[in-house]
């Protein structure tokens, strides 16, 4: 199948630092990527869609500029953490469609962020 | 507000019998559902999905049923190996439109399979 690889895979930062996420599709194009976040023992939550060539597309409650989506080509999208807090700290996962449904919605191995 | 509930936190099942997942959700606009195995560490893997259109869908040991009007669908896994202990996530999706490709998770149901 497609694979989605994200790096890094984990990353500790100071609180106040940004950190940059990247998510590439590897063997297929992808106009639609996702952004999702997961606290411990809880489900994914959709932060944001990720267009190629546009804005990003937010979810209610997610802050746009405390969370930068960056979409500049086919295969690579990226997520920056701003002046990130220990309440930041979480499991993020990217999703990228390859062709024309859902089902062909993959998901990247995730990047652990620890914010101190 | 959680539209998408797996209430069950965790399931144990023997190898070699059924395992039964289960999901509810409160939003009427949905009209695919899928299901997701997970693995710590790594990103969900698809496994089987459903459109609205039906009330079941088979591939090889792994079954969906969808009760539309009482707004649940099932996960069936038989016979059940212990390869399929992981955590398992029901997703929602509003088909088309600006909503396409968005899912709703369930909080995951992690099943433990025994030899």
């Amino acid at each position: 199948g497609a694979v989605v690889s994200q790096h890094p895979s984990w990353v500790i930062c100071k609180s106040g630092t940004s950190v940059k996420i990247e998510c590439r599709s590897l063997d297929f194009q992808a106009t639609t990527m996702f952004w999702y976040r997961q606290f411990p023992k809880q489900s994914l939550m959709l932060m944001a869609t990720s267009n190629e060539g546009s804005k990003a597309t937010y979810e209610q409650g997610v802050e746009k500029d405390k969370f930068l989506i960056n979409h500049a080509s086919l295969t690579l999208s990226t997520l920056t953490v701003t002046s990130a807090h220990p309440e930041d700290s979480s499991f993020y996962i990217c999703s990228a469609i390859a062709g024309g449904n859902t089902d062909t919605q993959y998901f990247g191995p995730g990047t652990r962020l620890t914010v101190l | 507000d959680q539209q998408v509930k797996q209430n069950s936190p965790s399931l144990s099942v023997q190898e070699g019998r059924i395992s039964i997942l289960n999901c509810d959700y409160t939003n009427s606009m949905f009209d695919y559902f899928l299901w997701y195995k997970k693995y710590p560490a790594e990103g969900p893997t698809f496994l089987i999905s459903i459109s609205s259109i039906k009330d079941k869908n088979e591939d090889g040991r792994f079954t969906v049923f969808l009760n539309k009007s009482a707004k649940h669908l099932s996960l069936h896994i038989v016979p059940s190996q212990p390869g399929d202990s992981a955590v398992y996530f029901c997703a929602a999706s509003i088909a088309g439109g600006t909503s396409y490709g968005k899912l709703t998770f369930g909080q995951g149901t992690i099943l433990t399979v025994h030899p």
